[in-house]
């Protein structure tokens, strides 16, 4: 069992719409959650990230986490063109531990 | 502040060569990172230097993979002799603060291709 999956899509959604994504996974120490963006030909960009459970809130993007589930969520509101882009899911320990556990990534497209 | 800066950006080698990639991290950032990412694969890391030492290499998959950071500044990745599963793109990330998960910052990635 992969220790972070997510559904590589692809997704389209035409503009406005509200966007859901999400990942799970299985183990039960990671602690620190993110979700990055990444356009074609450039590196991963962060979004936003969570410590431990709750939602976070920043503009048109909330991100949600559930420990006792092991499922977190990447919602965007609005959805804009200029989203379109892959977003990946990470996940670490924390501490001392710096790598980065990542999904595949999900491709969404918004459609003007 | 510029960023991370990884070069090249493209690389096509044949089999059997060797091949330098260069990170230059953010000024004053201590903590610089490796990752790949293999076609259709997730991004999976590499190796972690705080500095100049290696913190964790656990990722690295062979020995013909060498990472250095001479210094404490930019770090090369070294692969010798490549083989075509080497093949994916490199990205460095640096951190200012060590165990600061969420604080990285990414380079663009050298997409390495092994003929």
């Amino acid at each position: 069992q992969k220790e972070v999956e997510q559904d590589p899509g692809p997704l389209s959604v035409p503009e406005g719409a509200i966007v859901s994504l999400n990942c799970t996974y299985s183990n039960s120490a990671f602690q620190y959650f993110m979700w990055y963006r990444q356009y074609s030909r450039k590196g991963p960009e962060l979004l936003m990230y969570t410590y431990s459970s709750g939602n976070k809130e920043d503009g048109r993007f909330t991100a949600q986490v559930d420990k006792s589930s092991k499922y977190i969520s990447l919602f965007i509101r609005d959805s804009q063109p200029s989203d379109s882009a892959t977003y990946l899911c990470a996940m670490s320990h924390g501490g001392s531990q710096g790598n980065l556990i990542f999904g595949k990534g999900t491709k969404l497209s918004v459609k003007p | 502040e510029a960023g991370v800066t990884q070069f090249p950006s493209h690389s096509v080698i044949e089999k059997g060569q060797t091949v330098t990639l260069r990170c230059d991290p953010i000024s004053g950032h201590d903590n610089l990172y490796w990752y790949r990412r293999v076609m259709g694969k997730e991004i999976k890391f590499l190796l972690h230097f705080v500095k100049e030492s290696k913190q964790d290499e656990s990722g690295m998959p062979n020995n013909r993979f060498l990472a250095e950071r001479t210094g404490g500044t930019y770090s090369t990745l070294k692969v010798q002799p490549a083989e075509l599963e080497d093949s994916g793109v490199y990205f460095c990330a640096s951190s200012q603060v060590s165990g600061q998960n969420y604080g990285y910052t990414f380079g663009s990635g050298t997409r390495l291709t092994v003929v």
